[in-house]
């Protein structure tokens, strides 16, 4: 079956643009997490969604960064007025239920560049 | 708070030699879970086992094996007769059964590289 995919794949922004990142979780997925990947380090957790209610944004660094799943499926990560550290590849996950003991399926990542 | 350290930062061999990443946690929780991913250099994360704090069997799948020992809290992954394929960043992660919210909790990575 489809794994979860990420959309793009790649983004170059220029510092001061607003990005929108797209997660398409596994079908049928209830939980849906973002973590952020910077250079030479481990993921680091921004969000978390079950269905489309927000449980946990602790991890989100600052008000620029802002994420939505509406209808409990796709997911969009959006930041504002992007700065140089945001570059780094984010990743979403995804698991099938609310334990946490599931494991998250993780996407390819966007990885985002900001000039 | 809860913590992963990966020690290793780089490990370099020959292909068909055994290789052991370490990784050591930190939790207060008294459940919890740990995992191991790998990273190749395509980028996403490949899930490869998740282990329950209660079972302290130690598991093999294939040329892969895994030790898990909670008196030093250490969740170490063995590959036995390694191969080129496997040269990637493998990430050892944590999550609390009760705090931190649902959140895994990742260790720094050890890139692997296996040469032919």
């Amino acid at each position: 079956g489809a794994g979860v995919s990420q959309s793009p794949r790649y983004k170059v922004a220029k510092r001061g643009q607003d990005v929108a990142l797209r997660c398409d979780p596994i079908s049928g997925h209830v939980s849906l997490f973002w973590y952020q990947q910077a250079l030479g380090q481990g993921p680091e957790f921004l969000t978390y969604f079950q269905n489309e209610a927000q449980l946990d944004k602790s991890g989100l660094p600052s008000d620029r960064f802002f994420a939505e799943r509406p209808e409990g499926s796709v997911s969009t990560l959006k930041i504002q007025r992007t700065q140089q550290e945001d570059s780094a590849v984010y990743l979403c996950a995804s698991s099938i239920r609310r334990t946490r003991q599931e494991t998250q399926y993780f996407g390819p990542g966007t990885r985002l560049l900001v000039l | 708070a809860q913590k992963v350290t990966q020690a290793q930062t780089e490990i370099s061999v020959v292909e068909k030699e055994d290789v052991t990443l370490d990784c050591v946690y930190e939790t207060r929780d008294t459940t919890y879970y740990l995992f191991w991913y790998k990273q190749p250099p395509s980028g996403e994360l490949v899930f490869l086992i998740r282990r329950n704090s209660f079972d302290e069997q130690n598991e093999i799948s294939g040329r892969y094996s895994w030790n898990f020992q909670k008196s030093t809290s250490s969740f170490n992954f063995t590959i036995t007769a390694s191969q080129v394929v496997d040269s990637a960043v493998y990430f050892c992660a944590l999550r609390p059964k009760e705090t931190s919210g649902s959140r895994l909790t990742f260790g720094e990575g050890t890139q692997l590289t296996v040469n032919p």
